[in-house]
């Protein structure tokens, strides 16, 4: 079952640049997107979402794009911080449950 | 701010016993879920839970396992006879009737 893919296991970024996630997902039914962080011994914490109906959702540093034809979404953070070295997990929204991605882990470099 | 918490943060059980995995959701909260994640592996739902009844399961959710929410604040998963392959963190989650879920900091699962 690979209904939402994060083909990256792990990103490296240097402090101060933009830190790039992506997410691919397979069923065009899906209509609403979420981003998750994640902290060892930690649950998951939510960090953004966007619905089908935009293609761009902005929170601070944190921005989500989404290309429907594409059926990818992606999360940028700007600029990066050491504080957001953590697993960051896509998730799309089904009937009633979230069906996450693998993760992918971001660290941060001084 | 209010949080899902969860008890005990770590449960070490021998094979074949019954386990209970407790969670206390957001107050004000209508759907309760549970998840998985296994080792290495990604976050997995078990079941989700509204209104006093199962609203949809996974296949992973068996007969060992049930939930039971048995009063106004608590929210129970239940593997009746564990297996080696049940160790995982296991996940509660609650939400209202907006779609983002917010998550406990887990229980850790070892069945030896």
């Amino acid at each position: 079952d690979q209904q939402v893919k994060q083909n990256s296991p792990s990103l490296s970024v240097q402090e101060g640049r933009i830190s790039i996630l992506n997410c691919d997902y397979t069923n065009s039914m899906f209509d609403y997107f979420l981003w998750y962080k994640k902290y060892p011994a930690e649950g998951p914490t939510f960090l953004i979402s966007i619905s089908s109906i935009k293609d761009k959702n902005e929170d601070g540093r944190f921005t989500v794009f989404l290309n429907k034809s594409a059926k990818h979404l992606s999360l940028h953070i700007v600029p990066s911080q050491p504080g957001d070295s953590a697993v960051y997990f896509c998730a799309v929204q089904g009937a009633q449950k979230l069906v996450f991605g693998q993760g992918t882990r971001l660290t941060i470099n001084p | 701010e209010p949080e899902v918490t969860q008890t005990p943060s770590h449960q070490v059980t021998q094979m074949g016993q019954e386990v209970i995995l407790r969670c206390v959701p957001i107050s004000n909260h209508l759907y309760f879920y549970w998840y998985r994640q296994i080792l290495g592996q990604k976050v997995e739902f078990l079941v989700s839970f509204y209104n006093n009844e199962i609203s949809e399961k996974s296949e992973i959710f068996d007969d060992q396992f049930s939930v039971e929410r048995p009063d106004g604040s608590n929210f129970t998963l239940k593997i009746r006879s564990t297996k080696l392959e049940d160790s995982a963190m296991y996940f509660c989650a609650s939400r209202t009737i907006a779609a983002q879920q917010f998550f406990g900091p887990g229980t850790r699962l070892t069945v030896l």
